[in-house]
């Protein structure tokens, strides 16, 4: 079955504790993003890979890093998390250029105490 | 960088009436327009997109009209079903800019009945 996967689904943290989310996707896409969904600012682009070793930043990338050691995943690393931090993340991956049919992870919601 | 304005932010129509969603985008290279649906608590899913050169496309009981002069679009459902009840992402992007999406601020639609 194509799909997209995070882990962890639910985080509670703390400020200052480094944390990963992993995102995986079976497709073989090479096209793959993260994104923060909050209360009346829609989807925001964080960080978007074009292949593997290839990451340029979104719209939001401030306090994130990610890596694309491998094409099949695409990890969110958070160095040392603040509470504005404290969202829904999503991961998602298309085999198309321009963004079209991008295929979204479950999200996994964060929050940083 | 590309601007994606949405409107309203919140509607209500009765079951059976019809609703229209609106987006405001503001780079004229843009040319990649996708609609996502996200049912609470549910990732979002492409419902319908439409490309630059084309201005109208339809499926079934959901349209999506382009007006590249004025850039806006707008997301049309006929004959709206309280499985229609959800919240509406308008989206733009450039070819080739790799995954570069940006998204509006999302259109929470209630269908009463």
């Amino acid at each position: 079955e194509a799909q997209v996967t995070q882990n962890p689904r639910y985080l509670i943290t703390v400020t200052g504790k480094k944390l990963t989310v992993t995102c995986s996707q079976n497709m073989n896409h090479e096209y793959m993003s993260w994104y923060r969904q909050d209360p009346g600012l829609g989807l925001r682009q964080i960080y978007y890979s074009m292949n593997v070793e290839v990451t340029d930043k979104g719209d939001v990338p401030e306090g994130y890093k990610v890596s694309r050691k491998e094409k099949r995943n695409f990890p969110l690393i958070l160095e040392s998390p603040s509470p504005n931090q404290t969202s829904l993340y999503f991961c998602a991956s298309t085999d198309r250029p321009d963004g079209e049919t991008q295929y979204f992870g479950p999200g996994t919601r964060l929050l940083v105490l | 960088g590309e601007n994606v304005e949405q409107h309203p932010s919140t509607l209500s129509v009765q079951e059976g009436d019809s609703a229209v969603i609106k987006c405001t985008y503001s780079d004229s290279a843009s040319n990649y327009f996708p609609w996502y649906k996200q049912e609470l608590g549910k990732r979002p899913q492409l419902i319908i997109d439409i490309r630059s050169n084309v201005g109208e496309k339809k499926d079934q009981r959901i349209a999506v009209t382009l007006n590249k002069t004025a850039k806006h679009f707008s997301l049309h459902i006929t004959e709206t079903q309280p499985e229609d009840s959800a919240v509406y992402f308008c989206a733009a992007s450039i070819t080739g800019t790799a995954s570069k999406l940006t998204f509006g601020t999302g259109t929470r639609l209630q269908v009463t009945l």
